[in-house]
């Protein structure tokens, strides 16, 4: 299967501490998105990365959250001294080229702070 | 400030029925809209989607209309199957912003058998 992987799939995490959630887009694809559903809502844009690069972070958060697409590995969100308005499903994209429309999205991992 | 919303949170067909779900949007910066499909606990599902500059475009039982004039675009599922039972989310997205999505609420679609 080469479809976009998330993991983990589920996160608990006491108020404070801090999230790491992994993405691996579908292989070919150097575009990533991140996006965040809260519940009862549509998905709200985060951040664009492509390999070693943040094309547009507007949709992120000033504190708290950051992301990164190394050369290597996964694509990775953080979120640091998480509070409980974190807890949300955040799903990534992939996509292949700049110009491309299409995203493909992954499973979605569900944070949840207690 | 939603720049693309559908107005109808939920919508319930009888199998076989035409399914119509709406979208609006306010940005005219947008040039591509698509359509996903949601399932609880599982990532969005592209469905279809459609250019500025068509009006329609069509994949077996799904079809999309635009009118570019009105904003305003929408879905219809002919027949519909209990199995299209799930979350549909429009989105739209501008080539010179990256092409970043831009989700609307969703309308959850019951298909009763």
């Amino acid at each position: 299967n080469a479809g976009v992987m998330q993991n983990p799939r589920h996160l608990v995490r006491r108020r404070g501490q801090e999230a790491r959630l992994r993405c691996s887009p579908m292989k070919g694809h150097s575009h990533v998105y991140w996006y965040r559903q809260l519940p009862e809502e549509g998905l709200k844009f985060m951040v664009y990365l492509q390999k070693e690069n943040i094309i547009d972070e507007s949709g992120m958060p000033k504190e708290r959250f950051s992301a990164e697409f190394p050369k290597e590995g996964p694509s990775i969100l953080r979120i640091q001294q998480v509070v409980r308005g974190d807890s949300a499903a955040y799903f990534c994209a992939s996509s292949p080229r700049r110009e491309s429309y299409e995203q493909y999205f992954g499973p979605g991992t569900r944070l949840t702070v207690t | 400030d939603q720049q693309v919303k559908q107005n109808s949170p939920s919508l319930s067909v009888q199998e076989g029925r035409i399914s119509i779900l709406n979208c609006d949007y306010t940005n005219s910066m947008f040039d591509y809209f698509l359509w996903y499909k949601k399932y609880p606990a599982e990532g969005p599902t592209f469905l279809i989607s459609i250019s500025s500059i068509k009006d329609k475009n069509e994949d077996g039982r799904f079809t999309v209309f635009l009118n570019k004039s009105a904003k305003h675009l929408s879905l219809h599922i002919v027949p519909s199957q209990p199995g299209d039972s799930a979350v549909y989310f429009c989105a739209a997205s501008a080539l010179h912003a990256g092409n970043m999505l831009t989700f609307g609420g969703g309308t959850r679609l019951m298909v009763k058998p």
